[in-house]
């Protein structure tokens, strides 16, 4: 099992509501990433969690709320949003420390947002 | 600071002709780099790697890039596109840190196929 799964695959919410992104892999990653796409960009690292703990956080908008419940979840609270946090938001694992880490990343399918 | 360019934000090719992407990078030592490939609406797909070792490196699809410090560059290749190769490719430059992995993605190049 090599993949990274991603849910919801589309949302679409209002600037009051609360919604949560949901990723899940079970290839025994110990590090997990958010990254935010815009259309026809690159992706942008928001999150990084290694062994379940907050490593990097890339000064991301505290309306945006990352999670790691265990090794193979990672959250992202949502609320409060603008318009402009419509973007594709992509989830990843990785090897971390003292797994023989060889530096790349798998990628799972992204949730589109839509903020109205 | 990592950057990474690629100086073609589009390239046309016909189907069965040769490819090739540029990619410059920039890092404070041995940098990592990576080949992602992304059709629309999808997440990132790993084409190939390089850390070490054999500057050549061969990915899936047929693809290849070669690493040449001298020039800091990661040039992706195929011999001969496919239809199927019309997408985003994004070249990255990353390095190990105590927390995971930090990439650093260029702008993309988009690739179409002309049949």
């Amino acid at each position: 099992d090599t993949e990274v799964t991603q849910t919801p695959k589309h949302l679409v919410m209002g600037m009051t509501n609360k919604k949560s992104l949901k990723c899940e892999q079970h290839m025994g990653h110990r590090a997990m990433y958010w990254y935010k796409q815009k259309a026809k960009k690159p992706p942008e690292l928001m999150f990084v969690y290694s062994y379940e703990k907050l490593s990097i956080n890339e000064s991301v908008p505290s309306r945006f709320s990352p999670e790691c419940p265990n090794s193979s979840l990672l959250n992202l609270h949502l609320h409060a949003l603008q318009p402009e946090d419509s973007a594709l938001y992509l989830c990843a694992s990785s090897q971390s420390r003292g797994q023989g880490n060889t530096g790349e990343l798998f990628f799972g399918e992204g949730s589109r947002l839509t903020v109205l | 600071a990592q950057s990474v360019t690629q100086p073609d934000i589009h390239i046309t090719v016909s189907e069965g002709a040769s490819l090739e992407l540029r990619c410059n990078y920039s890092y404070g030592a041995t940098p990592y780099l990576f080949w992602y490939v992304q059709s629309p609406g999808q997440g990132l797909q790993l084409l190939l790697k390089y850390f070490s070792g054999d500057t050549l490196v061969q990915g899936i699809k047929g693809f290849e890039a070669e690493f040449k410090r001298s020039q800091s560059s990661f040039n992706l290749r195929k011999p001969s596109v496919h239809w199927s190769d019309a997408a985003e490719y994004f070249c990255a430059v990353g390095g190990l840190t105590g927390g995971g992995n930090k990439l650093t993605f260029g702008t993309g190049t988009q690739l179409k196929v002309e049949l």
